[in-house]
């Protein structure tokens, strides 16, 4: 069974510093996609990033971008330019893209609790 | 606004009661997905749908069911209410069943007194 693991329960940066929020991942697929969503105060879940496995090229959203190091099965997000609107609960998500699985559930970490000083 | 919509917004409620979580997908999005958010921990998938069929079972309770109408919005119905229960119930939703981005509504606050 695949797992996503985020050994930093909380970071905290100084606004319009940069950032980095670790996620590895445990699978014995080829082929799947790794997102980072972001859940503000509100508990809204809103979608930051996605990665495919089978692109090397390292996804970007303006100031957001992503590390992904698939033979260490590491992810890790970097937030550039720290803003206050970015103090938020960070998870990273991996779901298989299997054709043949018909499971396409996210499987969760436990999240990153995101601090930014002013 | 990711075009998910969730009713009601917070539902307050007693042990042993049932309740109904509705949820409209994105217009043209035919998978629906159910998710726990207990507090201050990661989602638990619980139950996906598509074009009204049961896709994929995760770790829903046999208290808890749900269903997916013609129309593509689903309910999720919680019955026998624990207090443990109480949680953020999100519904996610997707183009296809197995379009790879799930974009998320704001969630029902379940509370159970």
């Amino acid at each position: 069974a695949q797992t996503v693991t985020q050994s930093q329960p909380e970071m905290s940066v100084q606004e319009a510093e940069t950032v980095t929020l670790s996620c590895t991942y445990d699978t014995s697929e080829s082929d799947y996609y790794l997102f980072w969503y972001k859940q503000p105060p509100s508990r809204q879940m809103i979608l930051v990033i996605r990665q495919e496995a089978y692109k090397q090229q390292n996804a970007t959203e303006n100031r957001f971008s992503v590390n992904f190091q698939k033979a260490a099965k590491s992810f890790s997000l970097k937030i550039s330019d720290s803003q206050l609107g970015d103090a938020a609960m960070y998870f990273c998500a991996y779901r298989s893209a299997a054709i043949l699985d018909s499971n396409y559930q996210l499987i969760w970490g436990a999240g990153t609790k995101l601090i930014i000083k002013p | 606004d990711s075009g998910v919509t969730q009713t009601p917004k917070h539902l307050i409620t007693a042990t042993g009661q049932r309740v109904t979580l509705r949820c409209s997908p994105r217009s043209g999005d035919l998978s629906v997905y159910w998710y726990q958010q207990s507090l201050d921990q990661g989602l638990q998938f619980l139950i996906q749908y598509y074009n009204g069929e049961e896709r994929a079972k995760g770790n829903i309770l046999e208290r808890f069911s749900a269903q997916q109408f013609p129309d593509l919005h689903s309910e999720l119905n919680l019955s026998s209410l624990e207090l443990g229960d109480s949680a953020l119930y999100f519904c996610a939703s997707s183009v296809g069943v197995s379009a790879d981005t799930q974009y998320f509504g704001p969630g029902t606050r379940l509370t159970v007194l």
